[in-house]
């Protein structure tokens, strides 16, 4: 079966770090493109990053400089490193597969809830 | 990079017709044909229901639609269903190789 599982969320400290994962099965995800995308209780989609073969991942201007996206083929496993939390970045954060040249999300997993307080 | 900007809410009966639009700017929607839109019900994953501006993936019902007309790109959901009532998203590819969405629109039918 072709999804998408993220896991690594939950109670973190501000200030504090985390790294979420996100297992691929039925694809691989060094074939393809693969992003990161947030969403804020009761708020709306926020594109995070993505990364692909090839070439330099990209990051939305507003997490630059504190996540870093990364992928282990051996494990075709996706990951997030997200550093010096802040409270505002309390939300679901799901990993989905963006389909090459018509550059859409086609594939999205259940998303994990990270929860940044004090 | 500004979210696209979409009506908070929009309603409608069962077997009507709605549109959400979404505006966005020449370094997006209006600068590619790479406009997507997502449906999301409470709890779960977005699910693409339109890409390409008006393409359907296998899958989703003919009564699903997308047009685009300089910097707005539009969802039309016809034959309203109790169903379609969920949030829907739309989302474009960028001129800096970047991703936007928009804020979201509550579907109440």
């Amino acid at each position: 079966e072709v999804q998408l599982v993220e896991s690594g969320g939950g109670l973190i400290q501000p200030g504090g770090s985390l790294r979420l994962s996100c297992a691929a099965s039925g694809f691989s995800v060094s074939n393809n493109y693969m992003s990161w995308v947030r969403q804020a209780p009761g708020r709306g989609l926020e594109w995070v990053s993505f990364i692909y073969s090839g070439g330099s991942p990209h990051y939305a201007d507003s997490v630059k400089g504190r996540l870093t996206i990364s992928r282990d083929n051996s494990k075709n496993t996706l990951y997030l490193q997200v550093n010096s939390l802040r409270v505002e970045d309390t939300a679901v954060y799901y990993c989905a597969r963006i389909l090459w040249r018509s550059w859409y999300f086609d594939l999205w997993g259940r998303g994990t809830l990270v929860t940044v307080s004090s | 990079q500004s979210a696209l900007t979409q009506p908070a809410s929009v309603s409608g009966s069962p077997q009507q017709s709605i549109t959400i639009s979404c505006t966005g700017t020449s370094s997006d929607v209006g600068g590619y044909n790479y406009v997507s839109w997502y449906q999301q019900h409470p709890g779960k994953a977005p699910k693409v229901m339109i890409y390409d501006v008006s393409n359907r993936p296998s899958g989703v019902s003919n009564r699903f639609s997308g047009s685009k007309s300089g910097n707005t790109a539009s969802l039309t959901i016809s034959g309203l269903q109790a169903e379609d009532e969920a949030d829907y998203y739309c989302s474009s590819y960028t001129s800096s190789a970047t991703w936007v969405f928009g804020g979201g629109t509550k579907l109440t039918v």
